[in-house]
């Protein structure tokens, strides 16, 4: 099992949409995760950091489950600046973040 | 927020030159810090972690000897490619945490693009 799984999509999806990704991860001691959104030929910037259960900011929301190992990103009322690819990041038990391959998310008008 | 600065953004060199990438943590202190790569339409591929004033850990398949990494300074790590190839042109990208504190995200450098011609 990859350390830090995600769907490579792509989620083609209409203006206005709600829209759903879920991350699986390996290390069951991990105690922050964090979402990433990446334009193309940019750096990654932080989306969100998820400390306990979730956390939710404006549109977007994030939820942990540590009993299945996974995290969820919920982005609400999509738009067309949403479309980038979202990486799902894990630290692992030394200083290491580990990415997953991201989530690639289109929004047509 | 904390600011992590990478230069130069692009750079353009012909096979067989060396190629200096440094990246800096302007507002905190990084005792460690990575370097990634990126293909067109790839993930982040972790490179190497640079630890200040001690050898970087690099990751399998890497060549340390072709990709030399300094971190002379709890603010400044470089990558040095070296002797570099068409098939090194990349994405390369670092990136820095705040020091001692294990649950902090990454800032990330705003990348370097190496066309090797």
């Amino acid at each position: 099992r990859k350390e830090v799984e995600q769907d490579p999509g792509p989620f083609n999806v209409p203006e206005g949409a709600t829209v759903a990704f879920n991350c699986t991860y390996s290390n069951s001691a991990s105690q922050s995760f964090f979402w990433y959104r990446q334009d193309c030929r940019k750096e990654p910037k932080l989306l969100m950091s998820v400390y306990s259960s979730g956390n939710e900011d404006g549109r977007f929301t994030a939820q942990l489950n540590r009993a299945s190992q996974y995290i969820s990103l919920l982005i609400r009322d999509s738009k067309l600046s949403d479309s980038a690819t979202y990486l799902c990041v894990v630290p692992d038990s030394s200083y290491k973040l580990i990415f997953g391959s991201g989530t690639r998310l289109l929004v047509r008008p | 927020g904390a600011v992590v600065s990478q230069h130069p953004s692009r750079v353009i060199c012909k096979s067989g030159t060396s190629v200096k990438i440094e990246c800096r943590s302007l507002d905190f202190q990084a005792t460690t810090m990575f370097w990634y790569r990126q293909f067109p339409k790839q993930s982040l591929m972790l490179m190497a972690t640079s630890n200040e004033g001690s050898k970087a850990t690099y990751e399998q398949g890497v060549e340390k000897d072709k990709f030399l990494i300094n971190h002379a300074s709890l603010t400044l790590s470089t990558l040095t490619v070296t002797s570099a190839h068409p098939e090194d042109s990349s994405f390369y990208i670092c990136s820095a945490r705040r020091s001692g504190l294990l649950n902090t995200e990454a800032f990330f450098g705003q990348g370097t693009r190496l066309t090797v011609v």
